[in-house]
């Protein structure tokens, strides 16, 4: 039982590279979500997707870009990376029709941008 | 909007009891939940209160809200070393699908 996966788990880029993060879940959910997590900060929400074909903005999504590619998958693209951009960046996912819509989560990709 | 906030960091012996806190500022908030995070690893859902209730136990997790306060609390009873690492709180707000989550209490013990 996979849950939610994402790829890669490390990676370092130059300032001014671009990167696409990938999330896949197996659990038929229908809500997906990108979070970065900094020290002392929490989890900040970057963008999230309710369903299928939508996307929307979270708490801080300047440099970012995601797709809703279809109900498994939701990644997140960096198009020209900054130093302020190096953290740790979780995937989840939810079951909208649930009532109670525990969030699932990936292990993470580690980001370095230099 | 949304804010929750926790302390940093606690440290307790091994068998005793922990308690981590979390205010949260939203009144609209339907669900709180409880995340654990281990180093290197994601978040791991540890239990969840809807917003009517004033208490619910599962095996050694108690967790305790005074909706008034909009004061939220997990406690760890017989506290062991496997209990160390971070502790998320987080809020749905009415029938939003995003959840805020605060900032973590790193739970440190000690033999």
């Amino acid at each position: 039982n996979a849950g939610v996966t994402q790829t890669p788990k490390f990676q370092v880029l130059k300032t001014g590279q671009s990167m696409t993060l990938q999330c896949a879940q197996d659990m038929n959910h229908n809500s997906m979500y990108w979070y970065r997590q900094d020290p002392g900060m929490g989890l900040r929400l970057i963008y999230y997707s309710a369903s299928e074909g939508t996307t929307d903005k979270g708490e801080v999504p300047n440099g970012y870009n995601v797709s809703r590619l279809n109900k498994r998958e939701f990644s997140l693209r960096l198009e020209s990376a900054a130093p302020s951009q190096t953290s740790v960046y979780f995937c989840a996912s939810s079951d909208r029709d649930r009532e109670r819509q525990p969030q699932h989560f990936g292990d993470g990709t580690r980001l370095s941008i230099l | 909007g949304e804010d929750v906030e926790q302390s940093l960091f606690l440290s307790v012996r091994e068998g005793d009891s922990s308690v981590i806190n979390c205010t949260y500022t939203d009144s609209s908030s339907t669900y709180l939940y409880w995340y654990k995070q281990e180093p290197g690893a994601g978040l791991q859902l540890l239990t969840y209160i809807f917003s009517n209730m004033d208490m619910k136990q599962d095996q050694r997790l108690t967790v305790l809200l005074n909706k008034k306060d909009k004061h939220l609390s997990l406690c760890i009873a017989d506290t062991q070393t496997g209990d160390s690492a971070i502790y998320f709180c987080a809020e749905r707000a009415g029938t939003a699908s995003k959840l805020t989550f605060g900032t973590g209490t790193r739970l440190q013990v000690t033999l």
